[in-house]
């Protein structure tokens, strides 16, 4: 596809649970961006990845989260043992390189913890 | 204080008017910025990308961005219902990669 793909679109889980999200993105793009965007924090960065390595995992609001990406290209972010706080859409966006570069989003996956 | 604040409307304007987003920063090493149109369940969709001080023009959008007074603004000519949806600013340092998002503004633009 042309642009950034996530799935699921919507995941509703009990607490305690794991997830994994997963994104596409856009064919060449080296850079692979994780946000996370809730009502009364906005849109807040989680980590970087440049090729499949992660500089800035700095976002990370705790340990239960991780991520990975394979073959430069798929990522997945996984969430262990899931609290309600960490109800959000989460986004993932891509770039063609990393510095100075316009990042493009996908439609993000809405979670839900019960 | 955030580093990115921006008008937190909503703002309700008849179709055919021009809307006015407005954002401040407290970052002096912030280059590059963006507008982002974000739809009701969609993720952010990248309108306007530019680069330091100036305007750029594209359709009937135009980006102004004034770095001495740490302030920018997207305009919205001749206002269509399609253009109803919440803006997002956006900036980066240079050599940086991390983007700085303001709260977003929520704009309907009536029939």
């Amino acid at each position: 596809g042309a642009g950034v793909s996530q799935s699921p679109s919507n995941k509703v889980t009990e607490k305690g649970k794991d997830v994994e999200l997963r994104c596409d993105p856009i064919s060449g793009h080296t850079a692979l961006y994780w946000y996370r965007q809730s009502l009364g924090q906005g849109l807040e960065f989680l980590i970087y990845f440049q090729g499949n390595s992660a500089p800035d995992k700095s976002g990370l609001p705790s340990d239960r989260f991780s991520a990975e990406r394979t073959g430069g290209s798929v990522s997945t972010l996984t969430i262990q043992r899931t609290q309600q706080e960490d109800s959000a859409v989460y986004l993932c966006a891509s770039s063609y390189r990393d510095s100075n570069q316009p990042q493009h989003f996908g439609d993000g996956t809405r979670l839900s913890i019960l | 204080q955030k580093e990115v604040e921006q008008d937190p409307g909503p703002l309700s304007v008849p179709e055919g008017a021009i809307v006015s987003l407005n954002c401040t920063y407290s970052n002096s090493a912030f280059q590059y910025f963006m507008w982002y149109r974000q739809y009701s369940r969609k993720g952010p969709e990248l309108l306007m990308y530019t680069y330091s001080s100036g305007n750029k023009e594209d359709g009937r959008f135009t980006a102004q961005v004034d770095k001495s007074s740490k302030y920018i603004s997207l305009f919205i000519r001749d206002s269509q219902p399609s253009d109803s949806a919440t803006y997002l600013c956006a900036m980066m340092s240079s050599n940086d990669y991390k983007l700085s998002f303001g709260a977003g503004t929520t704009v309907t633009v009536r029939a």
